[in-house]
């Protein structure tokens, strides 16, 4: 967790509103990775990032490596939207491995 | 239609059996891995493969060994289980994407050690 810092940690929103999470990297990073762990338990890959912007429907991120962060928003946040997001940034090397942050709990309220 | 399955999906074992998590993945991807989630933790790597008979170590690899048998198949053994293993275990398999491995995960598998 301490590579990877996700921000806030918890998070509850009114449907139909905007917001960031944020994931700030203390390691080389070439491509990062959001998910979203719905309550049944299931990782869903949202966006894969080289540095630059993706976006897909109501989602949007932003891979900086030069800054070392990612952010990942969320317009007009639904009820569905509601779970734990998970970033993680992909190590340097040969290993292909992903580091994980500590995940940010997203409660979307009607 | 799932590409990474996982069996069992829950699983109850007491201290000093052996516990075998099978994944399986249809997505022709070389690279597998295995991961635990605890609270506080997020997820680690346990083991991880880049073909059918290998296996390396990840960053918690002690207490657990893999198998990669063929391209589609990777286990994960615990020979003799522990309290502290019990947690919720995740396979995955990854490709080359832009610039990296995009990795895919399976439903998980709740893993209970009395």
């Amino acid at each position: 967790g301490d590579q990877v810092k996700q921000s806030p940690s918890a998070l509850s929103l009114q449907e139909g509103t905007n917001s960031a999470l944020r994931c700030n990297f203390s390691i080389a990073t070439t491509t990062v990775q959001w998910f979203l762990q719905n309550p049944r338990g299931s990782l869903m890959n949202l966006f894969y990032l080289v540095p630059g912007t993706k976006e897909n429907g109501r989602l949007k991120s932003t891979f900086n490596s030069k800054e070392s962060y990612s952010t990942l928003h969320i317009r007009d946040a639904q009820l569905e939207d509601s779970g734990t997001y998970f970033c993680a940034a992909e190590s340097t090397g040969n290993t292909r491995k992903l580091i994980f942050g500590l995940g940010t709990t997203l409660q979307v309220q009607p | 239609e799932a590409a990474v399955t996982q069996s069992p999906r829950n699983k109850v074992a007491v201290t000093g059996g052996k516990v075998t998590l099978s994944c399986n993945q249809t997505n022709n991807h070389n690279n597998m891995y295995w991961y635990r989630q605890d609270t506080g933790h997020g997820l680690r790597l346990i083991h991880y493969s880049y073909g059918a008979g290998s296996t390396e170590k990840g960053d918690i690899p002690d207490g657990y060994k893999a198998s990669r048998p063929s391209q589609e198949n990777f286990s994960l053994i615990l020979e003799l289980a522990t309290p502290s293993q019990t947690s919720v275990y995740f396979c995955a398999s990854g490709d080359a994407g832009l610039g990296g491995w995009e990795q895919y995960f399976g439903p998980g598998t709740r893993l209970t050690v009395l």
